[in-house]
């Protein structure tokens, strides 16, 4: 089952504005990533977010999270056509061994038009 | 250096076939993990290995699904009896024990 939702499922905007994803998810959490997959490739993991902190950037992305909402944004600023992707938000559990399990959730579409 | 590959990247089985679809890990990658992604949605685990041990596999949906990984490095996941409902892509992923997992671009499956 999905841990959580992505809100909008479908963005579009123009190339050079902001794009901004949120997603919600339902149980307590270690980390939260997000990684983008383009069509016909794999997912690429774009940043991850510990479960103290409260917000970190990675060049273009600024992803904050809320632990008290069980909540995270993803902002991608200055965006360009090459930024058009599905954007999944993903928790983790930890495994028997060690192994991390991701639960994604459903995902944001968005496209950036020239 | 190379990433995770799996083959084939397509697959057209008849319902009722089995079909195995494989994944090559990142060379040193103790951890493999087996996801499926159904149109629209985003990946759901299906199984998890350390080398060749097989520590979880509550994800897999029935026991037609299979998975194996022999030699702690290449593994396969088999589906018997293919249904429609299997049609997806399949992720494999590898990582170090509890680090980053790296995908490989997926098997889509189709059952006709």
């Amino acid at each position: 089952s999905q841990q959580g939702e992505e809100d909008p499922q479908a963005l579009s905007i123009q190339e050079g504005e902001n794009a901004t994803m949120n997603c919600s998810y339902k149980t307590s959490i270690n980390n939260l990533q997000w990684y983008r997959q383009n069509s016909g490739r794999g997912l690429v993991h774009l940043i991850l977010i510990r479960s103290n902190e409260r917000e970190k950037h990675s060049g273009r992305l600024r992803v904050t999270l809320d632990t008290s909402k069980k909540s995270s944004s993803l902002l991608i600023t200055a965006s360009r056509a090459a930024d058009t992707a599905s954007y999944f938000c993903a928790t983790d559990g930890i495994l028997t061994g060690g192994g991390n399990k991701l639960t994604f959730g459903t995902g944001t579409q968005l496209k950036v038009e020239l | 250096g190379a990433g995770v590959s799996q083959s084939p990247r397509y697959k057209v089985a008849k319902r009722g076939q089995d079909v195995a679809l494989r994944c090559d890990p990142i060379s040193g990658h103790v951890s493999l993990f087996w996801y499926q992604q159904a149109l629209g949605q985003g990946p759901e685990f299906l199984t998890y290995f350390q080398n060749e041990a097989q520590l979880d596999k509550s994800g897999l949906p029935s026991d037609r699904f299979f998975a194996e990984r022999p030699e702690g490095s290449v593994s396969t996941l088999k589906i018997q009896r293919t249904q429609q409902e299997d049609s997806a892509v399949y992720l494999c992923a590898s990582s170090f024990v509890g680090y980053e997992q790296y995908f490989g671009p997926g098997t889509r499956l189709t059952v006709t």
